[in-house]
């Protein structure tokens, strides 16, 4: 069993709808990262969690320490929302090590 | 303030040949890691350098090396290249190594696209 998982793999939206992606690890962590990756292959950093919630413009992430599970939340979901979402978690005693999930492939359709 | 900029984008080697990718973090930015991601296992950590010293190590032979400069450049060596070597290679840049109680943000590059033939 790998130590984060994401759901689902593949997820296709119209434009307008609510998304939500789910991560659930089984290790310790002292930080959550959602990162996006386009087409390209570049990897945005979203966000970055060890508590709470946080909200970027249409972007919403949440996390609860005591169940190990996080879900990014997109809101008024658009086209160029399409790429990968990861999920990655950085250990209790990791340094900038990252453990990734699958990812997400996300397509938003006009 | 540039990104981490990584060079080159893309790269053709043949099997056996050695590789070397280059990686300058965010001015500043003293911490360097790198990620190996493939479509069979997905995003992989490397290594990560900070101030010149290979801080850690995930689980790859001893064909993946790198190194860190003083100006925090970093490189990352991959000698006798196999073809399950082809893969996107990332690297990241942060200000302060990973430590228990710290949590920084990591600014990842676009990626060198590796493909060995």
């Amino acid at each position: 069993k790998n130590e984060v998982e994401q759901s689902p793999q593949n997820l296709t939206a119209q434009e307008g709808e609510f998304i939500t992606i789910n991560c659930s690890y089984s290790v310790g962590i002292s930080a959550l990262h959602w990162l996006q990756q386009h087409p390209g292959g570049g990897i945005v950093s979203l966000f970055m969690l060890s508590s709470g919630k946080k909200k970027h413009g249409r972007l919403i992430a949440t996390i609860n320490i005591q169940e190990k599970h996080s879900s990014l939340h997109i809101t008024a979901s658009h086209p160029r929302d399409s790429a990968v979402y990861i999920c990655a978690v950085k250990g209790d005693n990791a340094g900038n090590m990252l453990t990734f999930g699958g990812g997400t492939r996300l397509m938003v359709k006009p | 303030k540039a990104g981490v900029t990584q060079t080159p984008r893309y790269l053709i080697k043949t099997r056996g040949q050695q590789v070397t990718l280059s990686c300058s973090p965010i001015s500043g930015h003293r911490s360097v890691s790198w990620y190996q991601q493939t479509p069979g296992q997905g995003l992989q950590f490397l290594f990560e350098y900070f101030s010149e010293t290979q801080r850690n190590k995930g689980n790859f032979p001893g064909r993946f090396s790198g190194r860190q400069f003083s100006n925090s450049r970093s490189e990352m060596n991959v000698s006798t290249l196999e073809l399950g070597d082809s893969a996107l290679y990332l690297c990241a840049s942060s200000s302060k190594p990973g430590q228990v109680s710290m949590n920084t943000e990591a600014f990842f590059g676009q990626g060198t696209r590796l493909t060995v033939v």
